[in-house]
């Protein structure tokens, strides 16, 4: 089945405790995107990658890593986690740049 | 920015009536997107618009492009339980898509 997986879909974390939320998408798919999603917001986009090796900055990157050393995976890391990093997360992927997404089931984060 | 402007934020409805939804912008859009989050998961997509005044149908959804190409609308006909959740438009430019800020739609029993 065509998926995109995202882990853990739950975190409570402290402050300043790094951690990594994982993504996975076995579409072969080239482009892959965070966003983080808040109440009245929508969804803005974190980090994007448009190919293995190849990342840029969204429009909310501040606190945010992201890293793509294989096509299929697309992991978040925050560094030193911030109560303003609370927030709900989506991965996405796309064939190319552009094309409809295809969302994970979202990541809740909590850091108190 | 480019931005798009989606209204209504909310709506509360009784079952079974229609619901309209729209996005709009100052900036041309090449390709519309329709997407509905259920509570607790993750967007999926609806409906795609490729061409100006595309007026396209999925059950008792319909979506349009608008012909000025700077806005789109989402229809549901005959509201059910399960369409309770938010929608989300989208807009593709120079193969960077931008989304709308979701109405949410509540449905009354």
């Amino acid at each position: 089945e065509a998926q995109v997986t995202q882990n853990p879909r739950y975190l409570i974390t402290v402050t300043g405790k790094k951690l990594t939320v994982t993504c996975s998408q076995n579409m072969n798919h080239e482009y892959m995107s965070w966003y983080r999603q808040d109440p009245g917001l929508g969804l803005r986009q974190i980090y994007y990658s448009m190919n293995v090796e190849v990342t840029d900055k969204g429009d909310v990157p501040e606190g945010y890593k992201v890293s793509r050393k294989e096509k299929r995976n697309f992991p978040l890391i925050l560094e030193s986690p911030s109560p303003n990093q609370t927030s709900l997360y989506f991965c996405a992927s796309s064939l190319r740049e552009g094309s409809e997404q295809y969302f994970g089931p979202g990541t809740r984060l909590t850091v108190t | 920015g480019q931005q798009l402007n989606q209204s209504p934020q909310s709506m509360f409805i009784q079952e079974g009536e229609d619901v309209s939804m729209n996005c709009t912008s100052s900036s041309i859009f090449n390709t519309w997107l329709w997407y509905k989050q259920d509570p607790g998961e993750g967007p999926v997509l609806l409906i795609a618009l490729y061409k100006a005044g595309e007026l396209t149908s999925n059950g008792r959804l319909t979506a349009q492009f608008g012909i000025t190409r700077k806005d789109s609308f989402l229809n549901i006909s005959a509201s059910i339980p399960s369409d309770v959740g938010i929608y989300f438009c989208a807009g593709r430019r120079d193969d960077k898509i931008i989304f709308g800020k979701g109405t949410r739609l509540h449905i009354l029993p």
